[in-house]
């Protein structure tokens, strides 16, 4: 079945360290990539999203991804991150043709001081 | 400011009661969606709606049905509230047309539902 993976569940870092969440799916075509984040007690909102073109997508608050063909992956990254950076982070695919979009079952990220 | 508004935060049913989650959203968007958010799983999709009284099923459509007679309104019902349907339900919206291509979906706070 078409899907999409967060293989990383639950994450624990330090402020400061560098962070790398995962993202694959399997979706055969063309499509939209979205990386989502829910910060606690708030509603889901946009941290970036690619369409076509670089590849590298830049972002709010400093956040960026990847979009590897190849590997059907789209990895969400930030260099440094703060304890203002914990949230439950989402991926979701749209593809062509399709209104809706699928999202991965998502990744607690929980920032130590 | 885009706005998408669920009426209910917080709901208590009990198991067989009927259930009705209301969404509104001040956007002129075209497409609603019903989504359910649980632990470990993710968002899912239940269903959606491209036009008024237009929908289609999501993936988990078993269950419940939608209601959408005015553009900004869709709203998700539990015919016979059941105890695995309790959950986050969060509604979404979107433009369509050009934006469609985007699928940037904007989200409501949510509706936590429990049926005891």
């Amino acid at each position: 079945a078409q899907s999409v993976s967060q293989h990383n569940h639950h994450v624990i870092l330090s402020e400061a360290a560098s962070l790398e969440l995962g993202c694959n799916y399997s979706y055969g075509g063309t499509v939209n990539l979205f990386w989502y984040v829910q910060y606690p007690g708030q509603h889901l909102q946009l941290l970036l999203k690619y369409f076509s073109g670089d590849p590298l997508v830049k972002g709010i608050k400093g956040f960026e991804a990847e979009f590897i063909k190849s590997k059907f992956s789209f990895n969400l990254r930030k260099p440094s991150v703060q304890w203002s950076d914990t949230a439950e982070y989402f991926c979701a695919v749209k593809p062509t043709g399709r209104r809706a979009l699928t999202f991965g079952s998502g990744t607690r990220l929980q920032v130590q001081p | 400011d885009v706005k998408v508004t669920q009426s209910s935060r917080y709901l208590v049913k009990r198991t067989g009661e009927k259930v009705f989650l209301e969404c509104v959203q001040d956007m002129d968007h075209e497409n609603m969606f019903w989504y359910r958010q649980d632990p470990g799983l993710g968002l899912r999709l239940i269903y959606f709606s491209y036009d008024v009284k237009m929908k289609e099923k999501g993936d988990i459509p078993e269950g419940y049905s939608v209601s959408r007679e005015k553009k900004e309104r869709f709203s998700l019902i539990l015919e016979s509230a059941s105890t695995n349907q309790t959950s986050m339900y969060l509604c979404a919206s979107t433009l369509s047309g050009a934006q469609v291509n985007t699928g940037e979906l904007f989200f409501g706070e949510g509706s936590r539902l429990t049926v005891l």
